[in-house]
């Protein structure tokens, strides 16, 4: 079965500090990739999304994601977080139906 | 997302009781979903329904049912309610008409607690 990984569930990181969450996946075929974002009491917001073409994805709020098809990964980067990027972070992948990981949950400090 | 709306936002029940929960969209989509999620668990899929006359177990399907009465509207009931079923469920929908990429949207989600 389709499962999707992610480490370190959870992160404690400074203002202007970068943030990367790892994000691997199990299955071998094609796959369309995303990243939510869920802000303390609010549900999922989409952050990004990957389907085809350039494996370098832009997303809102300065988040990007990297596909790297050999690696099975699309881990989530941004060069500088912000107080307001704490927050709860799920990678899903989707071949026949969307799996979601088991987040990471982001605390920036001020 | 406004267009994806649950109710009720918070309910506590009893255990055997039986809980309806609702969802409705406005934003045309066909697909819809029901997920639960349970700290450090993630989301996990309930249920899902790609038209109205569709209804698929996902998951962890034990213990609900639903029922697709239109297509803006998705139900996830709770036959008799135990414990283990305090989480907070999500709706999400989605649609692959007009081009579209078949990306969920969620609603805000409804806290259900059991004692």
């Amino acid at each position: 079965a389709q499962s999707v990984s992610q480490h370190n569930h959870h992160v404690i990181l400074s203002e202007a500090a970068s943030l990367e969450l790892g994000c691997n996946y199990s299955y071998g075929g094609t796959v369309n990739l995303f990243w939510y974002v869920q802000y303390p009491g609010q549900h999922l917001q989409l952050l990004l999304k990957y389907f085809s073409g350039d494996p370098l994805v832009k997303g809102i709020k300065g988040f990007e994601a990297e596909f790297i098809k050999s690696k099975f990964s699309f881990n989530l980067r941004k060069p500088s977080v912000q107080w307001s990027d704490t927050a709860e972070y799920f990678c899903a992948v989707r071949n026949n139906r969307l799996a979601f990981g088991k987040g990471n949950q982001v605390v920036v400090i001020p | 997302d406004a267009d994806v709306t649950q109710t009720p936002r918070n309910r506590i029940t009893k255990t055997g009781k039986r809980i309806m929960l609702e969802c409705s969209q406005t934003k045309g989509h066909d697909r819809m979903y029901w997920y639960r999620q349970d700290p450090g668990l993630g989301l996990r899929l309930i249920y899902y329904s790609f038209d109205v006359k569709d209804i698929n177990k996902g998951e962890i399907s034990d213990g609900y049912s639903v029922s697709r009465q239109a297509q803006a509207k998705f139900s996830l009931s709770l036959e008799s309610a135990i414990p283990n079923q305090t989480a907070l469920y999500f709706c999400a929908t989605s649609t692959t008409s007009g081009g579209e990429t078949d990306t969920q949207y969620f609603g805000p989600g409804t806290r259900l607690t059991v004692l």
